[in-house]
């Protein structure tokens, strides 16, 4: 099917990691990219190709793909990481897909 | 700097067409590949459709009899038609720009939204 699928939400203490999943048959041959969004702001991309940073995006963000999974990865969060991330990739007709989102708080 | 810029009307009545442009800054736009995505009040975002650097268009299939993309390059935008609008359709619209590694597609800029508002 042509869906992807999250969380609805996530937490993790202030340092910690955290892992942010997204599910889809199209992950088996197609890579996801992870979107953070602020409250009142656009989504900012932060891990794209599977696991690449654009610039400016800090090195605890990584992102990681099993199968039909795809992963993104906080390695010591911070205050600042808080914020909705959607997950995004592509089927087999070139339509683009967006996962439900993942509200992610930091304690 | 690549910059993406909204503009249109922010209430549009029932039935009636929805209009918006995106005018981009720092680049050519006929160099690139081009997206609607839009959100709905508190929900996620959802895909509407492209506009490739060769013209051609992809477009959500939930969507795709009630929309249009276009390119106008003398003016450095792209456009986004909706016909027959409902309630349903209130959301902030994004543009923004797509990227195409190989097979796989990413948005690298938006703009910074703009809510339409379907109301009589």
């Amino acid at each position: 099917s042509s869906e992807l699928t999250q969380d609805p939400a996530v937490s993790v203490a202030l340092g910690q990691t955290v892992r942010i999943t997204c599910q889809g048959d199209s992950l088996r041959n197609y890579y996801a990219n992870w979107y953070q969004q602020k409250p009142g702001q656009a989504p900012v991309l932060v891990i794209y190709d599977k696991n690449a940073r654009p610039s400016g995006i800090p090195d605890r963000f990584s992102g990681s793909n099993s199968v039909n999974t795809a992963s993104l990865t906080i390695t010591g969060a911070q205050a600042e990481d808080e914020g909705d991330y959607y997950c995004n990739s592509r089927d087999s007709s070139g339509n683009l897909l967006f996962g439900g989102g993942t509200k992610l708080t930091v304690l | 700097q690549v910059q993406l810029q909204e503009s249109g009307p922010g209430l549009v009545k029932p039935s009636e067409t929805l209009s918006l442009s995106c005018t981009v800054s720092g680049v050519p736009i006929s160099s690139y590949s081009w997206s609607w995505i839009r959100q709905p009040p508190g929900k996620g975002l959802e895909y509407i459709g492209n506009i490739f650097y060769s013209g051609s268009t992809n477009y959500s299939p939930s969507l795709k009899s009630r929309v249009t993309i276009s390119v106008d390059t003398s003016k450095n935008q792209f456009s986004l038609r909706l016909s027959s609008v409902t309630a349903a359709d209130t959301a902030v619209y994004y543009c923004a720009r797509v990227i195409l590694t190989g097979y796989n597609r990413h948005f690298d800029y938006w703009g910074q939204g703009t809510l339409v508002t379907v109301s009589s």
